[in-house]
């Protein structure tokens, strides 16, 4: 049963224009969330994470949002660009530790 | 600042032969380690994690071990690969603002 959930494997989106990645958890417990992008044959790096007494953190083009009665989060990308297409992961954890990974949405920026 | 050395980046390996893919972390003490897999089309599976020496924790029932013989040295090992044993291997530890800083991967193809 996947705890992470994130229902769409691709997304394509025009230049300049936002991208929104979608993200669902299952259990409850999780407090902490984190999203990564990941480009081919590299290891992931860190965008931005989240804790649950919040439900808005910003860096850059970045934002994520967290509903917690839906137990949902968002990532915008505003404006996007054509460097952003990547395998976007969104990840979860109770306290912070033993992250549960979703499985991905790649995201494709056209010029 | 932590760094973590993943190696090799690329191997292949014949069904039934041994594996042994190593990480070490610098810059830190003491650090929590992880081991997580990314299979064709899927996201990231968190096979064992290691608070400290000798202790390991796995995740998944598998055909794979993890060993921690020193305090920054995580070894992920097999005595008899599976064809299902393919995948993006990549080491983790715990980073104060990233939660998660990952290692470049190891693409293992096992034919």
């Amino acid at each position: 049963d996947q705890q992470v959930k994130q229902n769409s494997p691709s997304l394509s989106v025009q230049e300049g224009r936002i991208s929104i990645l979608n993200c669902d958890y299952t259990n409850s417990m999780f407090d902490y969330f984190l999203w990564y992008k990941k480009y081919p044959a590299e290891g992931p790096t860190f965008l931005i994470s989240i804790s649950s007494i919040k439900d808005k953190n910003e860096d850059g083009r970045f934002t994520v949002f967290l509903n917690k009665s839906a137990k949902h989060l968002s990532l915008h990308i505003v404006p996007s660009q054509p460097g952003d297409s990547a395998v976007y992961f969104c990840a979860a954890s109770p306290y912070g530790q033993n992250f549960v990974f979703g499985p991905g949405t790649r995201l494709s920026v056209l010029p | 600042s932590q760094t973590i050395h993943q190696w090799p980046a690329t191997l292949v390996q014949p069904v039934g032969s041994p594996l042994s893919l190593e990480c070490t972390v610098e810059g830190t003490s003491n650090p929590n380690l992880y081991w997580y897999r990314q299979a064709a089309g899927r996201g990231l599976q968190l096979l064992f994690y290691s608070v400290g020496i000798g202790q390991i924790s796995s995740e998944v029932p598998q055909n794979l071990s993890a060993s921690r013989p020193q305090d920054r040295q995580f070894i992920l090992s097999s005595k008899k690969l599976l064809l299902s044993d393919s995948g993006f291997y990549l080491c983790a530890t715990d980073r104060a603002l990233e939660k998660l800083f990952f290692g470049s991967g190891t693409q293992l193809s096992v034919l």
